[in-house]
């Protein structure tokens, strides 16, 4: 069965360092994979969007990289700030189906 | 643009009520999605659509739902008769093209008694 997987149990960490969060996929065989952040009572907001053909995006703190073979992706957060508390969201778009597929997210919780 | 925008914010109502959701889209957006979210699911997709068509319906639960999209600017969500089980967040999202950076409403929080 299809599968997306993120780790279930909060990250905590201390403010400036780096959070690193996982992504994991089985019979998937995505066009491509996004990153979202949710807030709590908000909607998700996206941060990152990474295809099937590149193996590395930044956006100024973030960075997010996609390994097909591996079928994972990571999404860092660099000099992290307890702003950047929330839970992170991936979510991918299968190559047979045009809309996108979330994980569950995992809670981040930066310690000041 | 104020982006999109979900009424009611939080709905509550008992088992068997119809229940409607709306959702107003970004302008120019051409693709629209109701999700569904719940701390046992996560999000889930209900249904997807594409300048107004709907496109991928697989993920509404029963006949009790139903979406609609009679114009670019506007659709619903129904649930008649609604039942406990259905108590959840219900997002919609638009985008511009097939689910490129969806933007999503800030939900309608549903309970039902």
């Amino acid at each position: 069965s299809q599968k997306i997987e993120q780790n279930s149990e909060a990250l905590n960490i201390q403010e400036g360092k780096t959070a690193t969060l996982t992504c994991n996929y089985t019979n998937y065989s995505p066009a491509y994979l996004q990153w979202y952040r949710q807030d709590p009572g908000r909607g998700p907001v996206f941060l990152l969007l990474i295809r099937e053909n590149e193996k590395e995006k930044r956006k100024e703190r973030l960075k997010v990289t996609f390994d097909t073979t591996l079928k994972q992706s990571l999404f860092h957060i660099t000099a992290s700030q307890p702003a950047d508390s929330a839970t992170y969201l991936c979510a991918l778009r299968d190559t047979g189906r045009r809309a996108l597929t979330f994980g569950s997210g995992t809670r981040l919780q930066v310690q000041p | 643009d104020a982006g999109v925008i979900q009424s009611p914010r939080h709905e509550v109502t008992e088992m068997g009520q119809e229940v409607t959701l709306r959702c107003k889209p970004i302008s120019g957006h051409n693709s629209l999605f109701w999700y569904r979210q719940t701390m046992m699911r996560g999000l889930e997709l209900l249904i997807y659509f594409n300048n107004n068509v709907p496109i991928d319906d697989s993920g509404m639960p029963e006949d009790r739902f139903s979406a609609k999209m009679p114009n670019a600017s506007f659709s619903t969500l129904k649930i008649q008769p609604s039942e406990p089980r259905d108590s959840a967040v219900y997002f919609c999202a638009s985008s511009l093209g097939d689910a490129e950076k969806l933007l999503f409403g800030s939900g309608t929080q549903l309970s039902v008694l």
